[in-house]
């Protein structure tokens, strides 16, 4: 079973800084993806980024980058220069493959980011 | 305008009364799920459906019911055998198959919030 463990419960940041967001998962799967969703108090869920397992390449949107650690199973979220609209839920996901092409989500318990004026 | 809707957005129910939840999409996705949201805890999957006429048991199954009788719409049934069905209910669809790459991610409604009295 996959497992998707997100050990921050809550976060700030001040506004214009860098924060981290952690999340590692656990699976025997070699090719899988991985997403991180922001979840604002709208309670909407809206994808931030997305990672594939096959590539090395950490993704990158805008100011929001990740840190993608196959061996050590860890994908963790950046945000740089925060706004105060970044102040929300985030969830990592873990989405395996399988050959019917159900692709279904496993989330962790999120982290609750406030950017701090 | 393509996009996932539920209705309602709201929703109150007495004990031993069945509800059901709407959810309607028309974004051409093979695939849509059901999650459950509690406090303090990500989304857990309650059915998935990858084609019309067809569905699976997610980790959460019991005390709901679901029937996928056209590719845009995937009702959920909450019934008097679910024990807390008080909760945050999200929608959501995805392009399907393996060879799809990252185009599978999944999108989301805005939800429906449950409150049993």
């Amino acid at each position: 079973a996959q497992t998707v463990t997100q050990s921050q419960p809550e976060m700030s940041v001040q506004e214009a800084e860098t924060v981290t967001l952690s999340c590692t998962y656990d699976t025997s799967e070699n090719n899988y993806y991985l997403f991180w969703y922001k979840q604002p108090p709208s309670r909407q869920m809206i994808l931030v980024i997305r990672q594939e397992a096959y590539k090395q390449q950490n993704a990158t949107e805008n100011r929001f980058s990740v840190n993608f650690q196959k061996a050590a199973k860890s994908f963790s979220l950046k945000i740089s220069d925060s706004q105060l609209g970044d102040t929300a839920m985030y969830f990592c996901a873990f989405m395996k493959l399988t050959q019917t092409g159900a692709n279904n989500l496993f989330f962790g318990t999120g982290t609750r980011l406030t950017v701090i004026p | 305008d393509g996009g996932i809707t539920q209705s309602p957005k709201y929703l109150f129910r007495k004990e031993g009364q069945n509800v059901t939840l709407s959810c309607e999409q028309n974004l051409n996705h093979d695939a849509m799920y059901w999650y459950r949201q509690d406090p303090g805890q990500g989304l857990r999957l309650i059915y998935y459906s990858q084609i019309v006429n067809d569905f699976q048991k997610g980790d959460i199954a019991e005390g709901y019911s679901v029937s996928r009788e056209k590719k845009e719409s995937f009702p959920l049934t909450v019934t008097s055998a679910q024990k807390n069905p008080t909760a945050f209910y999200l929608c959501a669809s995805s392009l399907n198959g393996y060879d799809r790459g990252f185009h599978n991610e999944q999108f989301f409604g805005p939800g429906t919030r449950l409150t049993v009295l």
